[in-house]
């Protein structure tokens, strides 16, 4: 999976299925996680978040879950639908209460949808 | 509402050429930032302003510089320019020093350095 660190270029799914996207951290201070979608030639859009305190947190077809013990992180999105593909990154601060300027930016996950 | 709007989109440079990118955002935010995207690198943070009147450095400042003009606008500077600054540059805002919930980013500015 990816990592804040390596780089996994390309996740490919059926359109309906169930996708899951990892990120591997390494900074067990890590405190704050982000998912990011970015659609070709445009900006990161921020997609959910989630704090060290929890586990699991849910949006609309998606849900983070943290793994503290490995220092995993994974996106799931739900019935994957072709507006969906596109570049998928986490990004992880150690600074509670810190600004944007902590963040490290993982390298990205290449989510393409199968008709 | 136009959230964070960036120009120019595209630009070509000469190396030793000189240039700003512009950055707006219409949401009373008080952090900006500028990172570049490079392949195959995850965003990296060239400056950043925290709030009105304050600017500091990022993960790689070198080559660049930044003025926070009022609280709508931060702009990026390559006094000259090199090929290794060729790359996408992206602006984003943050509605408080504290990151809570989003960095809003601009649409990206693609640069070339010939």
């Amino acid at each position: 999976g990816e990592s804040v660190g390596l780089h996994l270029p390309t996740l490919s799914v059926q359109e309906g299925d169930n996708s899951i996207i990892n990120c591997a951290y390494s900074n067990s201070a890590s405190d704050y996680f982000i998912w990011y979608k970015q659609e070709s030639g445009k900006g990161p859009q921020f997609i959910i978040d989630i704090r060290s305190n929890m586990d699991k947190r849910q949006g609309q077809r998606v849900t983070v879950l943290l793994n503290k013990t490995v220092k995993h992180l994974s996106l799931q999105i739900a019935a994957t639908q072709p507006g969906d593909s596109a570049v998928y990154f986490c990004a992880e601060t150690p600074y509670s209460g810190g600004g944007a300027d902590g963040l490290t930016f993982g390298k990205g996950t290449h989510l393409i949808i199968q008709p | 509402n136009a959230g964070v709007t960036q120009t120019p989109k595209f630009q070509v440079l000469k190396t030793g050429q000189s240039m700003t990118l512009q950055c707006a955002q219409d949401m009373n935010h008080n952090s900006m930032y500028w990172y570049r995207q490079d392949p195959g690198m995850g965003l990296r943070l060239i400056y950043y302003s925290a709030s009105e009147g304050t600017t500091d450095k990022g993960e790689v400042p070198n080559g660049y510089n930044v003025s926070r003009l009022n609280k709508r606008e931060f702009s990026l500077r390559l006094e000259s320019a090199a090929p290794s600054q060729t790359s996408v540059y992206f602006c984003a805002s943050s509605a408080g020093v504290v990151l809570e919930g989003e960095l809003f980013f601009g649409e990206g500015s693609r640069l070339t350095v010939l």
